[in-house]
């Protein structure tokens, strides 16, 4: 399978742990999406690389959250000190550089999180 | 406003029924657009780009009216498969390309026999 991966699929945590979710791109793709989405609402956009550069950040990403990607391939998304309210599933996505204007983005399946 | 708006639904249809999503979106210099199916508790899959001539695949039609930021999604000859919940979703500004997509929140569609 050549598509987008992401591990965990599921992640149940108590409030106030540390989490990390990674993200495998497309292979030829360079750049990498992270989104959210909560029950009954569409995803919301996160962050966004392009090779290893982080060029866009959500407000949604409060100072708990950070992405990382440093090889220019897969990245990580840390939470610190989870909250109820970050119960969400995570998708990331990636899409091509040669398909500049367009920006069709492909999904991964997802990690759902679940804090208690 | 919402940035992208869209009808809930549900739409329930019957099988062979030919079905018809709106969706509206606030920012005129958007760039592209699309139409994204979801499954429940799956990821957001490209059912297809929409561009300013219009374009179809097979039973599915799509349309952009930049004047009026209204895109629409036509389904013909329904399927019980087709049941899904329909992302009307719009990149929202140009820059250099590769940037973040704006999803509405969904229409929902059930295809009944």
């Amino acid at each position: 399978d050549t598509g987008v991966s992401q591990d965990p699929r599921h992640k149940i945590t108590k409030r106030g742990q540390n989490v990390t979710f990674r993200c495998d791109p497309i292979s030829e793709h360079n750049r990498l999406y992270w989104y959210r989405q909560t029950l009954g609402q569409g995803p919301e956009f996160l962050t966004y690389f392009q090779n290893e550069a982080q060029l866009e950040k959500s407000r949604l990403l409060s100072d708990r959250f950070s992405a990382e990607r440093p090889k220019g391939s897969f990245s990580t998304l840390e939470i610190q000190r989870t909250e109820q309210g970050d119960s969400a599933m995570y998708l990331c996505a990636s899409s091509s550089v040669r398909d500049r204007v367009s920006n069709e983005q492909y999904f991964g399946p997802g990690t759902r999180l679940t804090v208690t | 406003r919402k940035e992208v708006e869209q009808d809930p639904g549900p739409f329930n249809v019957p099988e062979g029924a030919t079905v018809a999503f709106n969706c509206t979106y606030s920012n005129s210099a958007s760039q592209s657009f699309f139409w994204y199916r979801q499954d429940c508790r799956k990821e957001p899959k490209l059912l297809m780009s929409v561009y300013s001539s219009g374009n179809e695949d097979g039973r599915f039609t799509a349309q952009l009216n930049r004047a009026s930021q209204y895109i629409s999604l036509l389904i013909r000859d329904s399927k019980l498969s087709d049941s899904a919940t329909y992302l009307c979703v719009v990149n929202p500004s140009y820059t250099g390309g590769g940037n973040k997509l704006t999803f509405g929140t969904g229409t929902q569609l059930k295809v009944e026999l």
